[in-house]
C-alpha cells in the first residue's frame, strides 16, 4: 500500500489566497484526521472524519477553515483566506479503527503565507 | 484535560548506548498510548501501540513499558545507531473521540557516530 498521501508538500502563498490541501488515505481504513504542526504549540487535531462523515471539527481555528471528504479515497483543507499565522505543517491521518487504533499519517504539507 | 509531557526534549547519545525515552500524562484514565517517531520533514511512524491492559510492547529493538496507575511510558531503544536519530512522540488515547488524543511534544534524539 502506498501509505496516505498528501498534497501539495510545499505551499508558498500570499496572504488572502485560497489554500486547498489535499489527502488521499489509506484504502479501507474508515477513519481520517487532519492535525497542524507548529513548533509552538506541537500537533493540533483540526477535524476527523468517521465514514466520511465529519464527527468533530471543534479544532478548525475559524470560518476561513473547511474540510470536505466527499468520499472514502479523498479529502480536502480549503483556507481561505489565507493569512501569515497560518503556515505550519498540515498532516492527515487514517486509521482503520476509528480513534482507539494505530495511526498513518501522511508526509504532510508545509504551507508558508508571506 | 489531558496533559502529556515529554523530558528531555532534545538528548545526544553516542552510538552504541542504550538510552530511555519518559513519557508522563496526568489523567491515568486511559485506553492505549502510542509511540511515533518523525524523521525531519516528514509524517509522523507509528512504532509501538500499548493498550491500557498491557504493560508493554517490543519491536526489535525498542520496548515501550506502560505504567497507568503512575501515569507514565517508557521506550527504551537498545544498541542505540544513528539511523534512530529522530524526534519521538507519544500520544495518549482517552476516548471520547478523536481530540481524546493528546500528542506530548517530543523528544529530539540524536545518536553521535
Amino acid at each position: 500500500d502506498a501509505g496516505v498521501i498528501q498534497s501539495p508538500r510545499h505551499e508558498v502563498t500570499e496572504m488572502g489566497q485560497e489554500v486547498t490541501l489535499r489527502c488521499k488515505p489509506i484504502s479501507g481504513h474508515n477513519s481520517l484526521f487532519w492535525y497542524r504542526q507548529t513548533m509552538m504549540r506541537g500537533l493540533e487535531l483540526l477535524i476527523y472524519f468517521n465514514n466520511n462523515v465529519p464527527i468533530d471539527d471543534s479544532g478548525m481555528p475559524e470560518d476561513r477553515f473547511s474540510a470536505k471528504m466527499p468520499n472514502a479515497s479523498f479529502s480536502t483543507l480549503k483556507i481561505q483566506p489565507s493569512e501569515p499565522r497560518d503556515s505550519a505543517v498540515y498532516f492527515c491521518a487514517s486509521s482503520p479503527s476509528g480513534t482507539t487504533g494505530e495511526l498513518f499519517f501522511g508526509e504532510g504539507s508545509r504551507l508558508t503565507v508571506l | 484535560k489531558q496533559e502529556v509531557t515529554q523530558i528531555p526534549a532534545a538528548l545526544s547519545v553516542p552510538e552504541g548506548e542504550n538510552l530511555v525515552l519518559n513519557c508522563s500524562f496526568t489523567d491515568s484514565a486511559i485506553y492505549n498510548l502510542q509511540w511515533f517517531r518523525q524523521d525531519p520533514g516528514k509524517g509522523l511512524t507509528s512504532l509501538l501501540l500499548i493498550q491500557s491492559s498491557q504493560r508493554e510492547q517490543t519491536s526489535g529493538r525498542l520496548n515501550a513499558s506502560l505504567d497507568k496507575s503512575s501515569g507514565r511510558s517508557t521506550l527504551y531503544i537498545a544498541a542505540s545507531q544513528p539511523g534512530d536519530s529522530a524526534t519521538y512522540l507519544c500520544a495518549v488515547y482517552s476516548g471520547g473521540g478523536a481530540d481524546g488524543l493528546t500528542f506530548g511534544k517530543g523528544t529530539h534524539l540524536i545518536i553521535q557516530p
